[in-house]
């Protein structure tokens, strides 16, 4: 059973660096063909794709965050992680971690769905 | 900056059938690309539904269903439960935008 679970700091400060790892089980990371994905969720509001990567180094990234995320993985640990810069009070949110599943339709990778998901670690910013 | 857009509650019976629209545009469900569905129950991570517009994973009771046509997709329900009570987000992506797109997402309540 492939699990996922986030770690890192819950309170930042603003302007300064978030930053999280998420560690998973029961699969290797680097097996198979799937993105590794960060996703979040302020309170009471819906969900936002933040971006995602691969082990072969392949990353895409929410265009409305692409200057201030940074993502990496450690095979070796069977983690992945991310960065997000210069935060603010928005960026106040649980952060979820998940698996990006897709299919390849003649050879051309299709957008995925996400399963599994981690279960989530809030992260406020506040000074 | 949701491109997904779908109705903010929906609300039936026990029993009864309710279903959720999923609108999109022509650079996401209308450009071909797949919906996807998740339920997220009060204060835990959203969990998979539907996968490839109509498929059902393992463990998902067939009380689910989903369908796509042109630049929307739906989930229905029927047969509606008490644990049905949670919020439901569409999935797909947006070509325009070059991401991975969640719909507005929508309260469903068991009367």
């Amino acid at each position: 059973q492939v699990q996922l679970q986030e770690s890192g700091p819950g309170l930042v400060k603003p302007s300064q660096t978030l930053s999280l790892t998420c560690t998973v089980s029961g699969v290797s990371i680097s097996s198979g063909s799937y993105y590794w994905t960060w996703i979040r969720q302020p309170a009471g509001k819906g969900l936002e794709w933040i971006g995602r990567m691969s082990t072969s180094g392949n990353t895409n990234y929410n265009p409305s965050l692409r200057s201030r995320v940074t993502t990496s993985v450690d095979t070796s640990k069977n983690q992945f992680s991310l960065k997000l810069t210069s935060v603010t009070a928005a960026d106040t949110a649980v952060y979820y971690c998940a698996r990006e599943n897709f299919n390849r339709i003649f050879g051309v990778i299709r957008p995925g769905w996400f399963d599994p998901w981690g279960q989530g670690t809030l992260v406020t910013v506040s000074s | 900056q949701s491109v997904l857009t779908q109705p903010p509650s929906v609300s039936g019976a026990q029993g009864q059938r309710v279903t959720i629209s999923c609108t999109g545009s022509s650079s996401s469900i209308g450009a071909g690309f797949d919906v996807h569905w998740y339920q997220q129950l009060p204060g835990t991570a959203p969990k998979l539904l539907i996968y490839g517009n109509t498929i059902r994973p393992s463990g998902v009771p067939d009380r689910f269903s989903g369908s796509k046509s042109g630049t929307s997709a739906s989930l229905a329900i029927t047969g509606l439960q008490a644990e049905d009570e949670a919020d439901y987000y569409c999935q797909s992506y947006d070509s325009s935008l070059s991401a991975l797109v969640f719909g507005t997402g929508t309260k469903v309540t068991v009367l």
